[in-house]
């Protein structure tokens, strides 16, 4: 079955420190990648994919298709970047259909 | 466009009453999604739909709870009889498909309800 696993429920680094969030997904195709994030207070919105190769917000993601993951990375994390985290995957090749990781919640402290 | 909009915004009823959620996705968008989110299981897909008609339906979690769309511009979940179990927050997202398809949903804000 597809699956997205995100390890980590809580991580907490201090401003300025690299950040990476980790996720792992269970699929034996072509998987399309995605995190979201939810800042406090807003709705739930797209960061970044891997197909696009883009950094947002200073933060990247790789796709390790021999490890499986997508690790969303930031060298310098802000107190800003404080918010939920998901990691997503769409796993029927240009379907719509997401399949989320149970989130991690990132706090950034000054 | 004000994006997805969900309505009601937060929900508290008591055990057996029943519940209705309503959506309305972002205009010119052909799928619609509802999500559950909580602490214990995360954002977990229910339904969703493609022009109207239902895709997948796997996610939901047992005939207490139905989702309709009768056109491109509304949708409702509702769970009868509720349950406190089935407190948590649900999202309504919408996305283009075809040509237009990203991967990227636009969720709406939510509906939290509490079920006493």
């Amino acid at each position: 079955a597809q699956r997205v696993t995100q390890p980590e429920k809580l991580l907490s680094v201090f401003k300025g420190a690299p950040v990476e969030l980790k996720c792992n997904y269970s699929y034996s195709g072509s998987p399309e990648l995605f995190w979201y994030v939810q800042y406090s207070r807003q709705r739930l919105q797209l960061l970044l994919r891997h197909i696009s190769r883009e950094s947002i917000k200073g933060f990247t993601a790789d796709l390790n298709k021999g490890e499986t993951s997508f690790h969303l990375k930031k060298p310098f994390a802000q107190e800003e970047d404080s918010a939920m985290y998901y990691c997503a995957l769409s796993f029927q090749g240009g379907s719509e259909k997401l399949v989320f990781g149970k989130g991690t919640k990132l706090t950034v402290n000054p | 466009d004000a994006g997805v909009i969900q309505s009601p915004r937060h929900e508290v009823t008591e055990m057996g009453q029943e519940v209705t959620l309503r959506c309305k996705p972002i205009s010119g968008h052909n799928s619609l999604f509802w999500y559950r989110q909580t602490m214990m299981r995360g954002l977990e897909l229910l339904i969703y739909f493609n022009n109207n008609v239902p895709i997948d339906d796997s996610g939901m979690p047992e005939d207490r709870f139905s989702a309709k769309m009768p056109n491109a511009s509304f949708s409702t979940l509702k769970i009868q009889p509720s349950e406190p179990r089935d407190s948590a927050v649900y999202f309504c997202a919408s996305s283009p498909t075809g040509q237009g398809y990203t991967g990227e949903l636009f969720f709406g804000e939510g509906s939290r309800l509490t079920v006493l």
